[in-house]
């Protein structure tokens, strides 16, 4: 199994300002994903983070919006800018690791906008 | 494209009682399928996952579910629920070597004492 930390776990933000989410990984992987959950909803994926390439994101989400950063193959970050209170959701970091290729997801970054 | 159907929203069951949450997809080759739980205030948990082989797949906590390609079908099962499976519980799907999950809209599941 994988063990995935993120950073922050909780952060209250004001709008207009913008956060940064950490996502380290304890062993190196190709992809990694980035999802948001908004509160009471599913999970929608934002991008894919590739080491060495742009990230690619989906639809109804820019890359003004939502900066990515993979400097290696353990660790990626996540913005979120210019935040608004419709920005408050849970933001996940994802990996597809070991056999078959498991998908295993950090504990989330809850996100308060106010 | 994908997508993922969980047709009950909201599940109210006794302790003890057995659990059964259904799931179906839409894909037109053979998907990857998985399971996750989330309990309150908690991140995602993997219960089980299908890419192939046999149909039953057995998972974590006692769960357990079937693949039936016919019916485009991926339930989860449960024999006897435990108050701790009070949770909210998503059905995914995944492409073959892609691994970007679509996920259903959940089901809440609420055990009664």
């Amino acid at each position: 199994s994988a063990v995935i930390s993120q950073k922050p776990s909780r952060d209250i933000c004001q709008r207009g300002t913008s956060l940064t989410i950490q996502c380290q990984v304890d062993s190196q992987v190709t992809m990694m994903f980035w999802y948001r959950q908004q509160p009471g909803q599913s999970l929608t994926l934002i991008a894919t983070a590739n080491q060495g390439s742009e990230a690619t994101y989906e639809s109804g989400f820019v890359i003004d919006k939502f900066p990515i950063s993979r400097p290696n193959l353990t660790f990626s970050t996540l913005t979120v800018s210019n935040m608004s209170p419709e920005d408050s959701s849970i933001y996940l970091c994802s990996v597809a690791l070991g056999s078959g290729n498991t998908i295993y997801f950090g504990e989330g970054s809850w996100l308060t906008v106010v | 494209a994908q997508s993922v159907t969980q047709p009950d929203i909201h599940i109210t069951v006794s302790e003890g009682a057995s659990l059964e949450l259904r799931c179906n997809y839409s894909y037109g080759a053979t998907p990857y399928l998985f399971w996750y739980v989330q309990s309150p205030g908690q991140g995602l948990q993997l219960l089980l996952k299908y890419f192939s082989g046999d149909t039953l797949v057995q998972g974590i906590k006692g769960f357990e579910a079937e693949f039936k390609r016919s019916q485009s079908s991926f339930n989860l099962r449960k024999p006897s629920v435990h108050w701790s499976d009070a949770a909210e519980y998503f059905c995914a799907v995944s492409p073959y070597h892609d691994y970007k999950l679509s996920f259903g809209a959940g089901t809440t599941v609420t055990v009664r004492a």
